[in-house]
């Protein structure tokens, strides 16, 4: 286990709807980055967050927000849900941003949109 | 458990015999690159990764190749066990974020 847990691991929401997602890093971890993966697909990158600051985005909307907390833990936020956000939501916590090989995935959250 | 991906290009190998999976990448600029396993209702794992100004790199019973000649990345995974059954990706990356490939599924039969 990485020691990177995710809640929660499933859940449905109907299209309009708005989701929080949950992340707790590793223990010492101060960076977290947020994947989408669609089904039969690749993880896409949405959004690192460093020390409480976005620190960098990949092609994803603005309704697609989050934060981290002093402890490091982080929310990804969607809101008006498409029925193509239905995906496997991943994060990776890693230690000031090193390179992106020392980070660790969580199981990930499935979203289902109807 | 849930299905990483139902499309995948699949390789069927032997157990006992060795695997090779490949992957293209596209950006020469990218640092390292890295290889993932992902099995069912679980989060990729970290295989082996390898720096771009290296050519090969050995881990236990797993070795990436990397041809940046022709921008190409190989998995050789020796003696293949069924605990080896996964999708696997190539990732590439600078310092933030990781840029997949779409994964090969890799089926070991008994």
């Amino acid at each position: 286990e990485t020691g990177v847990t995710q809640s929660p691991t499933h859940l449905i929401k109907t299209r309009g709807q708005q989701v929080t997602l949950r992340c707790s890093s590793q223990s010492g971890h101060n960076t977290v980055s947020w994947y989408q993966q669609a089904l039969g697909q690749g993880p896409q990158f949405i959004f690192q967050y460093y020390r409480e600051e976005e620190n960098g985005r990949g092609n994803f909307p603005p309704r697609f927000s989050g934060l981290q907390f002093p402890n490091y833990s982080s929310e990804l936020n969607v809101n008006a849900l498409e029925l193509d956000d239905s995906a496997l939501y991943l994060c990776a916590s890693s230690l000031n941003m090193v390179r992106s090989t020392e980070a660790f995935f969580g199981q990930g959250t499935r979203l289902t949109v109807v | 458990g849930e299905s990483v991906g139902l499309h995948l290009p699949t390789l069927s190998v032997q157990e006992g015999d060795n695997s090779i999976i490949n992957c293209a990448y596209s950006n020469s600029a990218s640092d390292y690159f890295i290889w993932y396993k992902q099995e069912s209702g679980k989060g990729p794992q970290f295989i082996i990764d390898i720096r771009s100004n290296m050519d090969k790199r050995q881990g236990q019973r797993v070795t990436v190749l990397l041809n940046k000649t022709v921008k190409h990345l190989s998995l050789q995974i020796a003696a293949t066990q069924p605990g080896d059954s996964a999708v696997y990706f190539c990732a590439e990356t600078g310092r933030r974020a990781l840029t997949f490939g779409s994964g090969t599924r890799l089926q070991v039969q008994p």
